[in-house]
């Protein structure tokens, strides 16, 4: 039972570049999360899922997008990279509402120059 | 709006002390979660100790249990025996409403030899 595993860990991209970050879990998991970690500021929800199919936006949309093509993965795609946009991504999952345990992946550090 | 608020960037205790982490809390919801949630160097953030908000009993793990009040909307951590292993991020987390969890900035948490 691995839980929820991120990939890639480390990644740098220039600055217009495309990248998906891939999130899995193996708990059977209904809800899937992705945020991001910046100094100072704890962890903001980017986007989420409550579903196969389903994907909504969170307090940070803006630059991302996310598919949640299959139960198991949650995909979060830059489609032109920005500085901004350098960070720490968590993804994470729960059985059911925010109010149950979310667990978290391992995160990814991404550096955008 | 639901906002958490962590007033103690930093904390240090000795070993085998006390120590307790503050956190503040806002929301208008009456079915909420809280959460404490560490975040040791290593990045991966790890589940601490859950409160449900309909429960007056405060919730109790091994040395961590949290003193939970609900009028004033304050939900701090207590370490007791502080290890060397309690060195790490904590964050106070809220879960209430929408799909999402309400992190606080965090408090860095150090143990001292």
């Amino acid at each position: 039972n691995a839980g929820v595993t991120q990939t890639p860990k480390f990644r740098v991209l220039k600055t217009g570049q495309s990248m998906t970050l891939l999130c899995a879990q193996d708990m059977n998991h209904e809800y899937m999360y992705w945020y991001r970690q910046d100094p100072g500021m704890g962890l903001r929800l980017i986007h989420y899922s409550v579903g196969e199919g389903t994907t909504a936006k969170g307090e940070v949309p803006d630059g991302y997008n996310v598919s949640r093509l299959k139960k198991q993965n949650f995909l979060l795609g830059l489609e032109s990279a920005a500085p901004s946009q350098t960070s720490v991504y968590f993804c994470a999952s729960s059985y059911m509402w925010s109010t149950d345990t979310q667990y978290f992946g391992p995160g990814t550090r991404l550096t955008v120059l | 709006a639901q906002t958490v608020t962590q007033s103690q960037p930093e904390m240090s205790v000795q070993e085998a002390e006390t120590v307790t982490l503050s956190c503040t809390y806002d929301t208008s919801e009456n079915n909420y979660y809280l959460f404490w949630y560490k975040q040791p160097p290593s990045r991966q953030m790890i589940l601490v100790i859950r409160q449900e908000a309909y429960k007056q009993q405060n919730a109790t793990e091994n040395r961590f249990s949290v003193n939970f009040q609900k009028a004033a909307k304050s939900f701090s951590l207590k370490i007791s025996d502080s290890q060397l292993g309690d060195t790490a991020m904590y964050f106070c987390a809220l879960g209430a409403g929408a799909n999402n969890l309400f992190f606080g900035t965090g408090t860095r948490l150090t143990v001292i030899p």
